[in-house]
C-alpha cells in the first residue's frame, strides 16, 4: 500500500499568511495527487490534481507543486474560509490512499 | 444542475445491513466510475472502492472484501453500497464521489450520508 504522510497534523496561521502543506508518499507517483479541502459537516472539495492543476473554480491563491514522492499545497495569502481540513490522494497505486490530513487553524 | 444526491441517514443494529442511493443527474451516468469514501467520527477519509456504471464492475479494497456491494441502476441514474454485518466501527459518514474525465480526480461528491451502527 502506498502510505501517504501529511505534515503537519495541524497549521496554525493568520489571516494573509503563507500556508505551506506537506504530502509524502511511500512509492512514487509521478504527478498523480490530488488535494481535496473539507469543512466540518460538508464532503470534502476537489482543489488540485495531477499535482499541479487547479480544478474548475479554484482560486489562484492555491497551488500545487512536486513530484515523485513529495508533494507541496501552498496557499499564498490566507483568506478566513481557508480554515479548514485538507488531504491529499493517490489514485496510482493499489489500493487508492489519502493522507491522514492537515488541520488550518486560525492563530 | 450536475450533482449526487445520497440517501437520508439511517440507524442499524449490530449485524444488519444498510444500502445507501447515491443519485445523479447533470451528465451522463455511464461515463465515470462512481467511488465510495468513509468517514468516521473526528477521522480522516477512507477508500472503499469503485463501481463502473457502465459495465456494472466493481471492485474493493480487500477490508471490505465479502461485506460490501456496489450496484447501480442506470434507468435511474443511482449507485448503491450495501454494506452487510454491521459493526459498530462501521459508524460513519459515507461518501460517493465521481471521477472528473479529465482530473482523473474525485470532482464531485455526495452531500454524505451518516450510518450510525449502535444496539
Amino acid at each position: 500500500e502506498n502510505v501517504l504522510t501529511q505534515s503537519p497534523a495541524t497549521l496554525s496561521l493568520s489571516p494573509g499568511e503563507r500556508a505551506t502543506l506537506s504530502c509524502k508518499a511511500s512509492q512514487s507517483l509521478s504527478s498523480s495527487l490530488a488535494w481535496y479541502q473539507q469543512k466540518p459537516g460538508q464532503a470534502p472539495r476537489l482543489l488540485i490534481y495531477g499535482a499541479s492543476n487547479r480544478a474548475t473554480g479554484i482560486p489562484a491563491r492555491f497551488s500545487g507543486s512536486g513530484s515523485g514522492t513529495d508533494f507541496t499545497l501552498t496557499i499564498s495569502s490566507l483568506e478566513p474560509e481557508d480554515f479548514a481540513v485538507y488531504y491529499c490522494q493517490q489514485r496510482r497505486n493499489w489500493p487508492e490512499t489519502f493522507g491522514q490530513g492537515t488541520r488550518l487553524e486560525i492563530k | 444542475q450536475v450533482q449526487l444526491v445520497q440517501s437520508g441517514a439511517e440507524v442499524k443494529k449490530p449485524g444488519a445491513s444498510v444500502k445507501v442511493s447515491c443519485t445523479t443527474s447533470g451528465y451522463t451516468f455511464t461515463d465515470s466510475h462512481i467511488h465510495w469514501v468513509r468517514q468516521a467520527p473526528g477521522q480522516g477519509l477512507e477508500w472503499m472502492g469503485w463501481i463502473n456504471p457502465y459495465s456494472g464492475g466493481s471492485n474493493y479494497v480487500q477490508k471490505f472484501q465479502g461485506r460490501v456491494t456496489m450496484t447501480r441502476d442506470t434507468s435511474i441514474t443511482t449507485a448503491y453500497m450495501e454494506l452487510k454485518t454491521l459493526r459498530s466501527d462501521d459508524t460513519a459518514v459515507y461518501f460517493c464521489a465521481r471521477v472528473g474525465y479529465d482530473s482523473g480526480a474525485f470532482d464531485l461528491w455526495g452531500q454524505g450520508t451518516l450510518v450510525t451502527v449502535s444496539s
